[in-house]
């Protein structure tokens, strides 16, 4: 159980266009998504978390117009990056979480190369 | 956001051999994580851990939640090629802060 798909897991752009990420929990309802950047051999950078039907919560740093986060139902949450640029380029891994359980269950991760 | 003291920051050790790692905050948590990551993946849980001085097993892992309540400890007992990776603690204490990860590679 408790199993988040994402895709696409891998994305080739071309700089200026928009690129959509999809996250779902296939097995649960995800009340609180959340959205990550990881760089090569780093941890986990958050960038927002969004609850079902509100705005997301964007950290310090990250740019809400250029990444922006939709959470319509309880097991879809999308992430668009806007006018992609070659330093957008990253592994972003979305996440859902379960409350009751103070879990969260990730998805497999979107390579996004913009050219 | 916070991040967590993990360490080591990588180990590399012979097949067979026993591995632990430890992750360490400044602030209490009421749940420790731990997951490990394959290259190219999304961290995958491993282990979840709610009270203070619990110690759970998920197979040959082994995990616990510190007495203080602001560290946990992971194990792996009798290591195979596949148990490599990157592995994550994880604490949550209203918001989840994730540590900074500990490579392993093991050597057949």
């Amino acid at each position: 159980g408790a199993v988040v798909s994402q895709h696409p897991s891998w994305v080739i752009c071309k700089s200026g266009t928009s690129v959509k990420i999809e996250c779902r929990s296939l097995d649960f309802q995800a009340t609180t998504m959340f959205w990550y950047r990881q760089f090569p051999k780093q941890s986990l950078m958050l960038m927002a978390t969004s609850n079902e039907g509100s705005k997301a919560t964007y950290e310090q740093g990250v740019e809400k117009d250029k990444f922006l986060i939709n959470h319509a139902s309880l097991t879809l949450s999308t992430l668009t990056v806007t006018s992609a640029h070659p330093e957008d380029s990253s592994f972003y891994i979305c996440s859902g979480g379960v409350q009751a359980k103070n879990i969260q269950y990730f998805g497999a991760g979107t390579r996004l190369s913009v050219l | 956001g916070q991040q967590l003291n993990q360490s080591p920051q990588s180990m590399f050790i012979q097949e067979g051999e026993d591995v632990s790692m430890n992750c360490t905050s400044s602030s209490i948590f009421n749940t420790w994580l731990w997951y490990k990551q394959d290259p190219g993946e999304g961290p995958v849980l491993l282990i979840a851990l709610y009270k203070a001085g619990e110690l759970t097993s998920n197979g040959r892992l082994t995990a616990q939640f510190g007495i203080t309540r602001k560290d946990s400890f992971l194990n792996i007992s009798a290591s195979i090629p596949s148990d490599v990776g990157i592995y994550f603690c994880a604490g949550r204490q209203g918001q989840f802060y994730f540590g900074t990860g500990t490579s392993l590679t093991v050597i057949p």
